[in-house]
């Protein structure tokens, strides 16, 4: 699965966006991203995911680039328990193990 | 309904010492995975069942280390003569089927080896 490289924190004032920027120039055309995030003392919690084209849900948007070389993880109005640890992910849908492959990610702290 | 459960949620035990640790998988999911999570760092892999069977072991660092799931539900991680290094969060994870997006973790069990 291809590399990731994400800034090792950033901070957010509550009630703005939060935009989490992840670096995957090694991607493969059979790749997706995926963006998990780990609350303090918790397991990482699922997100959103997408292949080439941007992507909505309840809890945020992911926007990747045409060519598909880094993406953005947008949560467009933070609040306090946004605060987290967030992590990019590539991999292909049906990989060999079906495994998760974590980086450092980033961790943002949002505050009032 | 119920998550992903670990038990215990803390295990301190001494160097050298056998443990265990515990994995209930969401019910229904038939593929179940193992992480651990050393201080400041990223969850690493560890092994993946799908139903009974370890399909991937690849990511357990020593034959110290072994995981089973006899019936396909409950897993339990087991971890023998203890080492200092071993200490860490223990993460399972589970999902419907090999290939699901959505990958739904435990709240960890944290190990410490004195």
């Amino acid at each position: 699965d291809a590399k990731t490289t994400q800034p090792p924190s950033m901070d957010c004032a509550e009630g703005r966006a939060a935009n989490l920027p992840c670096n995957h120039s090694t991607i493969s055309g059979n790749e997706y991203v995926y963006w998990y995030r780990q609350i303090h003392s918790q397991g990482p919690q699922y997100i959103i995911h997408g292949l080439k084209n941007n992507e909505t849900n309840e809890m945020a948007s992911l926007i990747i680039t045409e060519d598909r070389k880094s993406s953005t993880l947008i949560l467009p109005h933070a609040t306090l328990r946004d605060t987290a640890v967030y992590y990019c992910i590539v991999r292909v849908a049906l990989n060999t193990g079906n495994m998760l492959t974590f980086g450092g990610g980033t961790r943002l702290m949002v505050k009032p | 309904g119920a998550g992903v459960s670990q038990t215990p949620s803390n295990k301190v035990t001494e160097k050298g010492k056998y443990v265990e640790l515990r994995c209930d998988p969401i019910s229904g999911h038939t593929a179940l995975y193992w992480y651990r999570q050393s201080l400041g760092q990223g969850p690493e892999f560890l092994i993946y069942f799908q139903g009974t069977g370890a399909a991937d072991d690849s990511g357990l660092p020593n034959d110290r280390f072994f995981a089973v799931r006899p019936e396909g539900s409950v897993s339990t991680l087991k971890i023998q003569r203890t080492e200092r290094g071993d200490s860490a969060v223990y993460l399972c994870a589970s999902s419907r089927y090999r290939g699901e997006t959505e990958q739904f973790f435990g709240p960890g069990t944290r190990l410490t080896v004195l």
